[in-house]
């Protein structure tokens, strides 16, 4: 089984809202992702988490929030995001971090800021 | 990580082979040439990977030139499902991402 779930598969907030995307996998994975994809752009990373660590961040603005709870659980938290954050936000996992290991992505949580 | 040049679009009829090409002329020793897909609004999907050999799986075939410095994908008969953005990525064994290009616009024509 090679599936990473995402939660929820849409989203829509306003400026002064709080809201959280939510992500998990139970393939064992100790590395864990998270990607923001613009309309027509490539996937661009955002954070990195190694055995529940913060690894990159790759100077991400302070009002998103990464966290990860477990193992198997990897959270975004969201607060006072600009409508130009509107875009797909994607999480993935791999086996470990730092031996190019295959990354397996899930669906992503389509955010729209108003 | 080496960067990657691709074509921006390409068009395949049903039923024929879809190869995709990539130029990778910076390539180091030590960099593998992955590739992805991804499907309009859904996340990426890992395809297959190769360092110097020719590799294949149910998905795809990777063909590398000898001196590593550009790769084909091909999809030995592709299908209206096969409509997707193909990403060619070079990265380190030890590297901790994925850098994404703008990839390759493939469409599967019926």
């Amino acid at each position: 089984d090679t599936e990473v779930t995402q939660t929820p598969k849409h989203l829509v907030m306003g400026m002064t809202n709080k809201k959280s995307l939510k992500c998990e996998q139970h393939m064992g994975h100790r590395a864990m992702y998270w990607y923001k994809q613009k309309a027509k752009k490539p996937p661009e990373l955002m954070f990195v988490y190694s055995y529940e660590k913060l690894s990159i961040n790759e100077s991400v603005p302070s009002r998103f929030s990464p966290e990860c709870p477990n193992s198997s659980l990897l959270n975004l938290h969201l607060h006072a995001l600009q409508p130009e954050d509107s875009a797909l936000y994607l999480c993935a996992s791999s086996q470990e971090l730092g031996r190019g290991e295959t990354q397996y992505f899930g669906p992503g949580t389509r955010l729209l800021v108003l | 990580d080496a960067k990657t040049t691709q074509p921006p679009s390409m068009d395949c009829a049903e039923g024929r082979a879809a190869n995709l090409p990539c130029n990778h002329s910076t390539i180091s020793g030590n960099e593998y040439v992955y590739w992805y897909r991804q499907i309009h609004s859904q996340g990426p999907q890992y395809i297959i990977h190769g360092l110097k050999n020719n590799e294949t799986n149910e998905m795809a075939s990777l063909i590398i030139t000898e001196d590593r410095k550009s790769s084909t994908l091909i999809l030995p008969h592709a299908t209206l499902r096969d409509t997707a953005v193909y990403y060619c990525i070079v990265r380190k064994g030890s590297a901790r991402q994925l850098t994404f290009g703008s990839g390759t616009q493939l469409t599967v024509l019926p």
